[in-house]
């Protein structure tokens, strides 16, 4: 059970924003969204979380709607690097469910 | 700060013979998780460890056991192994509560033959 709905795969252009979506809309009001993405068969490297407010690190942002029921994860300036598979997960803070979905396949073309 | 690290980089096996995977964790963590992840599939869970303890498992068959260490790294052992075994095993750290964020080594490859 994934609790998590996204997109198979999505294109993005050199330089432009990537806006990569995610569903969640059984979501309960104590757990925490987490992105992690996972270069060829590396190991998944952490992005960000967020549980209400909308959050911005060096790699991104978050964007969290008001009913907590999707997100978006926002890489402002997508690179070649940036070409991965992106994992939106929900969790209990501090607990040990976490699950992965399928994710979406990120494409960045020059 | 090094990372996790795991060992063997890769691992071949044939089928009914046992595999022993090895994960060290992140200085000062003191959880380590265990996930599976078979070609073209997502990462399944498999088990946490914290404190030397089992503290929750997958849905996985018995034969894919572990251990905690006094040093907090780990062991993953798969008994009797069968071909649909074959994957990437990830393990990752976290740090003590208060501390969420999980953090991956580059896996152990797991060819079962």
């Amino acid at each position: 059970d994934a609790k998590t709905t996204q997109p198979p795969s999505m294109d993005c252009a050199e330089g432009r924003a990537a806006n990569l979506p995610c569903n969640h809309s059984t979501i309960s009001g104590n757990e925490y969204v987490y992105w992690y993405r996972q270069i060829h068969s590396q190991g998944p490297q952490y992005i960000i979380h967020g549980l209400k407010n909308n959050e911005t690190n060096e790699m991104a942002s978050l964007i969290i709607t008001e009913d907590r029921k999707s997100s978006t994860l926002i890489l402002p300036h997508a690179t070649l690097r940036d070409t991965a598979v992106y994992y939106c997960i929900v969790r209990l803070y501090n607990f040990n469910k976490f699950y992965f979905g399928s994710g979406t396949k990120l494409n960045v073309k020059p | 700060e090094a990372g996790v690290t795991q060992s063997p980089t890769h691992l071949i096996k044939t089928r009914g013979q046992q595999a022993t995977l090895r994960c060290s964790p992140i200085s000062g963590h003191t959880s380590v998780y265990w996930y599976q992840q078979a070609l073209g599939l997502g990462l399944q869970f498999l088990l946490w460890y914290d404190e030397g303890e089992e503290r929750n498992r997958g849905n996985f068959p018995p034969r894919f056991s572990g251990r905690q260490f006094p040093n907090y790294s780990s062991e993953l052992n798969v008994n009797a192994l069968e071909l649909e075994d074959s994957a990437l095993y990830l393990c990752a750290s976290r740090g003590r509560e208060g501390s969420d964020t999980q953090y991956f080594g580059p896996g152990t490859r797991l060819t079962v033959l």
